[in-house]
C-alpha cells in the first residue's frame, strides 16, 4: 500500500542549529502539504505545493523556514536557526488532485522535533 | 488562530455510550472533512462532505454538514475502545487549502 514517507521520525537539536525534514509523497500525487502540529492542537498549514509551485505559504515563517519541491516529487522543509517554539510534529501530506478538487489528504507519520 | 472551533476539547465515555463532536465556523467551506489521529501517527480521513445538509453514515459514525456549510457534527453510536483518538475537522476552500480545528480528544474505556 502506497504511503507518504517522512524522515527523520525524531529529531532533537539545540536552538540556533539548522534542521531539515524530508517527505516523499505517494507517487502521482500532485499536491503536497507541510503542516505543523503542536501538542494538543490541530495541524497548522505551513506550505502547500501544487506540482513544483508554491500555492500557499502565507503561514510559513519565512525568516527561518524554507521549503522546496524542485522536481514536483519529494520535498524538503528546512528550519534555520531553530528556536525553542519550533518544537512540534511536522506532518507531510499529499493528495491526488489539484485546486478545489484535491480530495483526501494522505498523511505521513510525521517528524517530531524537539529543540533544547 | 483556528478558524474552526471544535467542542468539546475532551470527551471520556464508557464503552457502549453515544457521543457527539461539533465543529463550528463563521466561514463557509467548499468541503469539510473529518479525520481521526492516533498518538504518534498522522491523521486518517474518515469522511468528506460537500453539500449543505448532507448526512453520511460510516458504520456507527454519522456525519452531518450544516445547511449553510459552516458547521458539522460527528455522532458515534455505541462507542468502542477502538474509537479512541483525536477527531479533527478540516474545512476546504475553493483553492484546495485545508484548515484544521484543534480537535476533540475522545477516550472510550471498556
Amino acid at each position: 500500500e502506497a504511503e507518504v514517507a517522512q524522515s527523520p521520525r525524531y529529531k532533537i537539536t539545540e536552538k540556533s542549529q539548522a534542521v531539515a525534514f524530508w517527505c516523499d509523497p505517494i507517487s502521482g500525487h500532485a499536491t503536497l502539504y507541510w503542516y505543523r502540529q503542536i501538542l494538543g492542537q490541530g495541524p497548522e498549514l505551513l506550505v502547500q505545493f501544487q506540482d513544483e509551485s508554491v500555492v500557499d505559504d502565507s503561514q510559513l515563517p519565512k525568516d527561518r523556514f524554507s521549503a522546496e519541491r524542485l522536481k514536483g516529487v519529494d520535498s524538503t522543509l528546512k528550519i534555520q536557526p531553530a528556536e525553542l517554539g519550533d518544537s512540534a510534529m511536522y506532518l507531510c501530506a499529499s493528495s491526488r488532485g489539484r485546486g478545489p478538487l484535491t480530495g483526501e489528504l494522505f498523511f505521513g507519520e510525521g517528524s517530531r522535533l524537539t529543540v533544547l | 488562530t483556528q478558524l474552526l472551533e471544535q467542542s468539546p476539547q475532551f470527551l471520556s465515555i464508557q464503552e457502549g455510550e453515544n457521543l457527539t463532536v461539533y465543529c463550528n465556523s463563521s466561514s463557509v467551506f467548499s468541503s469539510l472533512q473529518w479525520y481521526r489521529q492516533e498518538p504518534g501517527e498522522g491523521p486518517v480521513l474518515l469522511v468528506t462532505v460537500v453539500t449543505g445538509g448532507e448526512v453520511k453514515k460510516l458504520k456507527r459514525l454519522t456525519f452531518q454538514f450544516g445547511d449553510a456549510r459552516k458547521d458539522s457534527s460527528l455522532h458515534i453510536t455505541a462507542a468502542q475502545p477502538g474509537d479512541t483518538g483525536l477527531y479533527l475537522c478540516a474545512g476546504g476552500d475553493s483553492w484546495g487549502k485545508l484548515q484544521f480545528g484543534a480537535g476533540t480528544q475522545v477516550v472510550v474505556t471498556p
